[in-house]
C-alpha cells in the first residue's frame, strides 16, 4: 500500500512558466513532508520541507503548499529554468523523528 | 568535504555470490540509511541506524544486512546476491532522524 503517491511520472513545462508537481498522502498522522531533486547518475538533494502546522514554505523560485483536509502537497517553481529538468521526490514522515518515506517520484522536463 | 562516498561506483555480480556495499560519510551524522531504486519504485528504505552500534529494518530488509561500528561508516551487505536485487543503492546520512537527509552518488549493482 503506497502511502506517498506520485501520479504523475512525468510533467513537461515551457521554460519560464510555472511548474506545478503534485503529491497526495494516505496517512493523516504525517507530520513533516519533504521534496527532493533528482539528476541523472546522482543522489537525490534536499529541496524544500514544511511541517505539518504550516500551509505554505517558500525558498526563492519554490513554494511547497499543504492541504491537510486533502491530505495533498504541490511543489511550486516559478520560473522554471532548464536546470530544473530533473526527477522529483515528494517524501513524509509520522514526525521529524520518524523515518521517511518516499513517493514514486515525476520527471519534469523543462522546454526551451 | 566529501560528503557522503559510496564505493564501487557501479558492479555485476553473479548470483549467489557475497558483495558488501561501502559508505562513508565525513558530516558526523548520527543518523545514516541504506535505500534502493528501482524504476516506477522510487526510493525504499532498506535498513537504517539512528547512531553508531545500532541498527533498524526499514521497508525491504529481506536478503540484505548492515552494521554500523562507528560513525563514519554504514556498509550493507548482500550475503548472496539474487538478480531482484539489481538496483541503483543510495546511501544517506542526516544529523538526527529529524533533520533533512544527504545522499551519496549511488552504487548501480547488477545481479545475473
Amino acid at each position: 500500500d503506497q502511502q506517498v503517491k506520485q501520479n504523475s511520472p512525468s510533467l513537461s513545462v515551457q521554460e519560464g512558466r510555472i511548474s506545478i508537481l503534485n503529491c497526495d498522502y494516505t496517512n493523516s498522522m504525517f507530520d513533516y513532508f519533504l521534496w527532493y531533486k533528482k539528476y541523472p547518475a546522482e543522489g537525490p538533494t534536499f529541496l524544500i520541507s514544511i511541517s505539518s502546522i504550516k500551509d505554505k514554505n517558500e525558498d526563492g523560485r519554490f513554494t511547497v503548499f499543504l492541504n491537510k483536509s486533502a491530505k495533498h502537497l504541490s511543489l511550486h517553481i516559478v520560473p522554471s529554468q532548464p536546470g530544473d529538468s530533473a526527477v522529483y521526490f515528494c517524501a513524509a514522515s509520522l514526525n521529524r523523528d520518524d523515518k521517511i518515506i518516499f513517493g514514486k517520484g515525476t520527471r519534469l522536463h523543462i522546454l526551451p | 568535504i566529501a560528503g557522503i562516498t559510496q564505493a564501487p561506483t557501479s558492479q555485476i555480480l553473479a548470483a549467489g555470490r557475497r558483495m558488501t556495499l561501502r559508505c562513508t560519510q565525513d558530516m558526523r551524522h548520527n543518523a545514516m540509511y541504506w535505500y534502493r531504486q528501482d524504476l516506477g519504485l522510487g526510493l525504499r528504505l532498506i535498513h537504517y541506524s539512528n547512531t553508531a552500534g545500532t541498527t533498524g529494518k526499514g521497508e525491504v530488509p529481506d536478503g540484505y544486512s548492515v552494521s554500523r561500528a562507528n560513525t563514519d561508516d554504514f556498509p550493507l551487505t548482500l550475503a548472496s546476491a539474487v538478480p531482484s536485487q539489481t538496483s541503483v543503492y543510495f546511501c544517506a546520512s542526516s544529523e538526527g532522524q529529524m533533520y533533512e537527509q544527504f545522499f551519496g552518488p549511488g552504487t548501480r549493482l547488477t545481479v545475473l
